[in-house]
């Protein structure tokens, strides 16, 4: 199985910051790569697929990049609806499998 | 909007059964691969199983293989989730989850998770 390792698994930040959370592959998975948003009691959201591609209705301060085993999804100013926890996920092959989440909290 | 409903969920003694349930809206649901995640109290996301658009081939993870099983009725437009020998471990929200995607060529096929239910917890204690 494809491990997912996500860093740093907790971090405090000020509203305008800009966020960045690296998800690494324990081999290389090209860009089938994705990442989600998830807020308390609330399903997942699909913010970026394919590592870099904008999910529809997306705010654009989202973004994606990497391929082969390094990701980073990057939130370039802050907003208080962002403070949530982050998944990325691959799909490179079965079983599918993510990360254990970052936790992005307001300083 | 695309809406995926689960049901199903509740309390059962370890050992016991349940069969999940999601019902899908405002997409065809048949040209889809769909999915099982699920959730533990307070932890991460994990991949239970997905099966193909005509059910003709299903995955699942090692740890319900032989347990669970995923199937689904295209003509009722619905997705199921049979699970049997429950375990304690198996306490969780679990949520479906519509596997999206487009292929780039023949052999580049990407997969993503939207949407996703709004989840049901399963609870099994004693």
């Amino acid at each position: 199985d494809i491990q997912m390792t996500q860093s740093p698994s907790s971090l405090s930040a000020s509203v305008g910051d800009r966020v960045t959370i690296t998800c690494r592959a324990s081999q290389s998975i090209s860009r089938y790569l994705n990442w989600y948003q998830q807020k308390p009691g609330k399903a997942p959201k699909l913010l970026i697929y394919a590592a870099s591609s904008l999910q529809s209705g997306v705010p654009s301060r989202f973004g994606g990049s990497g391929s082969g085993t390094d990701f980073t999804l990057t939130i370039s100013s802050l907003q208080p609806e962002d403070f949530a926890t982050y998944y990325c996920q691959q799909s490179h092959n079965i079983p599918r499998t993510f990360g254990q989440g970052t936790k992005v909290e307001i300083k | 909007d695309v809406q995926l409903v689960e049901s199903g969920g509740g309390l059962v003694q370890p050992g016991g059964s349940l069969r999940l349930s999601c019902a899908p809206s405002r997409f065809t649901f048949s040209n889809y691969w769909m999915s099982w995640v699920r959730q533990a109290p307070g932890k991460g996301l994990e991949w239970v199983a997905n099966i193909k658009q005509d059910g003709s081939e299903r995955n699942y993870v090692d740890s319900v293989k032989g347990r669970f099983t995923i199937s689904r009725d295209n003509a009722k437009n619905s997705l199921y989730l049979q699970m049997n020998s429950l375990r304690d471990e198996d306490t969780a929200v679990y949520y479906c989850a519509r596997e999206a995607g487009y292929c780039s060529s023949t052999t580049t096929c990407y997969f993503w998770f939207d949407p996703w239910g709004q989840g049901t917890l399963v609870t099994v204690s004693s």
